[in-house]
């Protein structure tokens, strides 16, 4: 049982290039999260997703889309990358919306823009 | 809107000593829900405990305690004769009623010597 898995784990990019991260998850999890966690700021949410076909902005959603294709999967698109999204992403599922839902984190995606 | 506060930047003590990391959360909501985090070296997050408003009862789990209490809008997590593996950052949240996103706190990095 895999959980929440995130591929890659590791990125460097170049300013201007784009890229996709993919969020797995094996749980039938209804929700699905993508946060962002930099020095000193804890762990921010730029968008989220209440179940297939369906996303929403969280705090910080600039510079980033999202897809929600299949129940499993949640990925997050950098179209033209800016040195200021140099961070950790993390990945997160919940069953439901329901009061006290709790959140599952995937390992984490380190992404350097330069 | 809602607000978590970890003031302890960073805490290092020494194996055995007992630690407490302090959470305040500012919130005009009635019901709502609390969560710690663990994110050890590795880089997971790793859920720890929730806690309904409606229940201030303290939790003890193992060397790990919660101290909830409503007026002060505290919750608080102890540990007891801590050991090196409990080096990690702590991460305090809130979940509003009606949401299933989370408001993080900036977490706290606990550092404990042998």
């Amino acid at each position: 049982n895999a959980g929440v898995t995130q591929t890659p784990k590791f990125r460097v990019l170049k300013t201007g290039q784009s890229m996709t991260l993919l969020c797995a998850q094996d749980m039938n999890h209804e929700y699905m999260y993508w946060y962002r966690q930099d020095p000193g700021m804890g762990l921010r949410l730029i968008h989220y997703s209440v179940g297939e076909g369906t996303t929403a902005k969280g705090e910080v959603p600039d510079g980033y889309n999202v897809s929600r294709l299949k129940k499993q999967n949640f990925l997050l698109g950098l179209e033209s990358a800016a040195p200021s999204q140099t961070s950790v992403y993390f990945c997160a599922s919940s069953y439901s919306s329901g009061p006290g839902n709790i959140q599952y984190f995937g390992a984490g995606t380190r992404l350097s823009v330069l | 809107a809602q607000k978590v506060t970890q003031a302890q930047t960073e805490i290092s003590v020494v194996e055995k000593e007992d630690v407490t990391l302090d959470c305040v959360y500012e919130t005009r909501d009635t019901t709502y829900y609390l969560f710690w985090y663990k994110q050890p070296p590795s880089g997971e997050l790793v859920f720890l405990i929730r806690r309904n408003s409606f229940d201030e009862q303290n939790e003890i789990s193992g060397r790990y305690s919660w101290n909830f209490q409503k007026s002060t809008s505290s919750f608080n997590f102890t540990i007891t004769a801590s050991q090196v593996v409990d080096s990690a950052v702590y991460f305090c949240a809130y979940q509003a009623p009606g949401y299933s996103t989370l408001t993080f706190g900036k977490g706290t990095m606990l550092l404990v010597s042998p």
